[in-house]
């Protein structure tokens, strides 16, 4: 069974500083899928990036960007310039399938943005 | 209008009644799924639906049972709520199809507390 760990349950950071968000997984699997998910106060789940295993570069949305250490199983969620409206749960979720039909999810880093 | 639709968004019930979450989506998707999130536990998978006659239960499925009325229909059922039912429940859909990116699309979340 897949696991998939957020050792940070709150952060907080300054507008306009850059956070990086932990997330560890353990699987035997060689092929998967990473996502990071936002859950604003409206608490509707939002992806900001995805990441496969298979591809070595980085994932990069905008503002948002992912460290992806496939031996260490570490997948880091790097926000730069933050803003207001990041402030957020941010689930890191994993998925063995295209279709995610069984997508394991951490349990979750709130943060928050200080004006 | 919402891709993916859940209604009812709050609802409190008594132990023991009856109680169905209904969620449909315009998304075209083959699969739909409910999740459940409670506080420090991250979402976790109930059931989920690759098509209307495929129905497959989640990690956490007792007490629980679905219906897929229509691609564009998942509905979720409490036979005889339970307080340890309390929590925030979530449908989704996803693609898996070519060109999709497999990513799960999830309603606004239906707030359930049974007392």
């Amino acid at each position: 069974a897949q696991t998939v760990t957020q050792s940070q349950p709150e952060m907080s950071v300054q507008e306009a500083e850059t956070v990086t968000l932990s997330c560890t997984y353990d699987t035997s699997e060689n092929n998967y899928y990473l996502f990071w998910y936002k859950q604003p106060p409206s608490r509707q789940m939002i992806l900001v990036i995805r990441q496969e295993a298979y591809k070595q570069q980085n994932a990069t949305e905008n503002r948002f960007s992912v460290n992806f250490q496939k031996a260490a199983k570490s997948f880091s969620l790097k926000i730069s310039d933050s803003q207001l409206g990041d402030t957020a749960m941010y689930f890191c979720a994993f998925s063995i399938n295209f279709g995610n039909e069984k997508l394991t999810f951490g349990t979750g880093t709130r943060l928050t943005i200080i004006p | 209008d919402a891709d993916v639709t859940q209604t009812p968004r709050n609802r409190i019930t008594k132990t023991g009644k009856r109680i169905m979450l209904e969620c449909s989506q315009t998304k075209g998707h083959d699969r739909m799924y409910w999740y459940r999130q409670d506080p420090g536990l991250g979402l976790q998978l109930i059931y989920y639906s690759f098509d209307v006659k495929d129905i497959n239960k989640g990690e956490i499925s007792d007490g629980y049972s679905v219906s897929r009325q229509a691609q564009a229909k998942f509905s979720l059922s409490l036979e005889s709520a339970i307080p340890n039912q309390t929590a925030l429940y979530f449908c989704a859909t996803s693609s898996p199809r070519q060109g999709d990116t497999g990513e799960l699309f999830f309603g606004e979340g239906s707030r359930l507390t049974v007392l």
